[in-house]
């Protein structure tokens, strides 16, 4: 089992749209919980991060995380084409500073 | 946010010639700072963590004599491909974590490498 897992994409949506993007994770120690937007060439971009369970919103994204459930989602809300990359979870476990990544989930919003 | 800065942004070498990458962050002091290597269209692959005054750790399967790391200051890190050969050619990412903020890590913008 992987460390942390993603749900396969790619992912498209219509402009306007909620996308939503899943994560598990089997550490059920972790403590800290990223979500990372990539653009194609580009290097990953720190958008959210979430330390307890429930909801945290900036702007358009919501994480949710939930740890009994071993769980954390990312909600992109009014989709941009903008939003159009590769979005990563990562995880920490809370002993060191070492991240574990998803393999990522690439959305796309159509226009 | 931290920022965190790259040098190059990219190169071209030889093959069997060496290139050395450098990793700066520049409004905070990092420890710790990790080397990653992406191939095209896969996920990142943490290649080593690099530690500031000692030796760095390489995750299994990455040969610490093919890509030397150094991190010399509380701000710099470098990491050396050796004798580079197309097979290395990769995007090459560092990150560092900001302290005392729950693990949050920032990366630099990335070094393409491409051996010929």
């Amino acid at each position: 089992q992987k460390e942390v897992e993603q749900n396969s994409g790619p992912l498209s949506v219509p402009e306007g749209a909620i996308a939503s993007l899943n994560c598990t994770y089997s550490d059920r120690g972790s403590q800290s919980f990223f979500w990372y937007r990539q653009y194609s060439g580009k290097s990953p971009e720190l958008i959210m991060s979430i330390y307890s369970n429930g909801d945290k919103e900036d702007g358009r994204f919501t994480a949710q995380l939930n740890k009994a459930s071993q769980y954390v989602s990312l909600l992109i809300r009014d989709s941009q084409p903008s939003d159009s990359a590769t979005y990563l979870c990562a995880v920490n476990r809370g002993n060191d500073y070492k991240l574990s990544f998803g393999a990522g989930t690439t959305v796309t919003v159509r226009a | 946010g931290a920022v965190v800065s790259q040098h190059p942004s990219w190169v071209i070498c030889k093959s069997g010639t060496s290139v050395k990458i450098e990793c700066r962050s520049l409004d905070f002091q990092a420890t710790t700072m990790f080397w990653y290597r992406q191939f095209p269209k896969q996920s990142l692959m943490l290649m080593a963590t690099s530690n500031e005054g000692s030796k760095a750790t390489y995750e299994q399967g990455v040969e610490k004599d093919k890509f030397l790391i150094n991190h010399a200051s509380l701000t710099l890190s470098t990491l050396t491909v050796t004798s580079a050969h197309p097979e290395d050619s990769s995007f090459y990412i560092c990150s560092a974590p900001l302290q005392g903020h729950s693990y949050e890590q920032y990366f630099g913008p990335g070094t393409r490498l491409t051996v010929t």
